[in-house]
C-alpha cells in the first residue's frame, strides 16, 4: 500500500530534550515535506526537500533541522523543543510532473504526530 | 500575510442542501489542489485543477479554477452528513517549490 508513515503518532516531551520525528513514503517520490498544524493558524510549512541533499526552509523553520539522505526518509528534528512547538505534525511527500518549478499534483500526507512539550 | 484565503471559515447546513466554498489569492497560481480532513487525520488530496476555467466533478463535488488562475471554487450538492470535514485548498507558490494551504474551511452537514 502507497503510503508515508510518521512515528510515534503521539509523543510528550520536556523542554530541552532533543527528539527526531520520522517520516518515510514507499512511492519514490521527489518532494517531502513537513507542515506543522496549529488552531487558527492551519497548516504552515517547516521544511521542504526536492530530492536527496536538497532542502529548504519553509515558512516556520525557527528551531527544527531536517535532512535528506536516501529518497524514501525526511526526519524531522527539534534539538531544544520549546512549548511554542506544541502542535501536530505531517509529513507529506509528493510526485513531479510537468514543466516549471513548482509545478505539483498534491501531497499524500501520514497520519500526523501530536506533539506536547512541556 | 495569507496568500490563499477561503471563506467561509465554518459552515453548519442541513442534509440535501448545496454548498459552495471559495479560494482567493491575489498571486497566480501554477496549478491548485483541494483536500479534505478529518480530525486528527492527515488532509487527503481530493482533485487537481490546473488550466484556467478547468471544471471538474467528483460524483457530488463540482470543482473550478478561475479563469485567471488566482481563485478556485468547491460546490457540494445535496450535502451528506460523510463530507463533514475541513476543506482545505493548497498549492506551490509560483517561482518556488514552497507549498501552501488555505486557511481552511470546516464544514458540519447535520442529518
Amino acid at each position: 500500500e502507497a503510503q508515508v508513515t510518521q512515528n510515534p503518532r503521539y509523543l510528550i516531551t520536556v523542554t530541552g530534550k532533543k527528539l527526531t520525528v520520522t517520516c518515510s513514503q514507499n512511492m519514490n517520490h521527489e518532494y517531502m515535506s513537513w507542515y506543522r498544524q496549529d488552531p487558527g493558524l492551519g497548516l504552515r510549512q517547516i521544511y521542504y526537500s526536492m530530492n536527496v541533499e536538497v532542502t529548504d526552509k519553509g515558512d516556520v523553520p525557527e528551531g527544527y533541522k531536517v535532512s535528506r539522505k536516501e529518497k524514501r526518509n525526511f526526519p524531522l528534528i527539534l534539538e531544544s523543543p520549546s512549548p511554542n512547538q506544541t502542535s501536530l505534525y505531517f509529513c507529506a511527500s509528493s510526485i513531479r510532473e510537468g514543466e516549471g518549478q513548482g509545478f505539483n499534483y498534491g501531497y499524500t500526507f501520514g497520519s500526523g504526530t501530536r506533539l506536547t512539550v512541556v | 500575510t495569507q496568500l490563499l484565503e477561503q471563506s467561509p471559515q465554518f459552515l453548519s447546513i442541513q442534509e440535501g442542501e448545496n454548498l459552495t466554498v471559495y479560494c482567493n489569492s491575489s498571486s497566480v497560481f501554477s496549478s491548485l489542489q483541494w483536500y479534505r480532513q478529518e480530525p486528527g487525520e492527515g488532509p487527503v488530496l481530493l482533485v487537481t485543477v490546473v488550466t484556467g476555467g478547468e471544471v471538474k466533478k467528483l460524483k457530488r463535488l463540482t470543482f473550478q479554477f478561475g479563469d485567471a488562475r488566482k481563485d478556485s471554487s468547491l460546490h457540494i450538492t445535496a450535502a451528506q452528513p460523510g463530507d463533514t470535514g475541513l476543506y482545505l485548498c493548497a498549492g506551490p507558490y509560483s517561482g518556488t517549490y514552497k507549498y501552501i494551504f488555505g486557511t481552511g474551511t470546516r464544514l458540519k452537514v447535520l442529518a
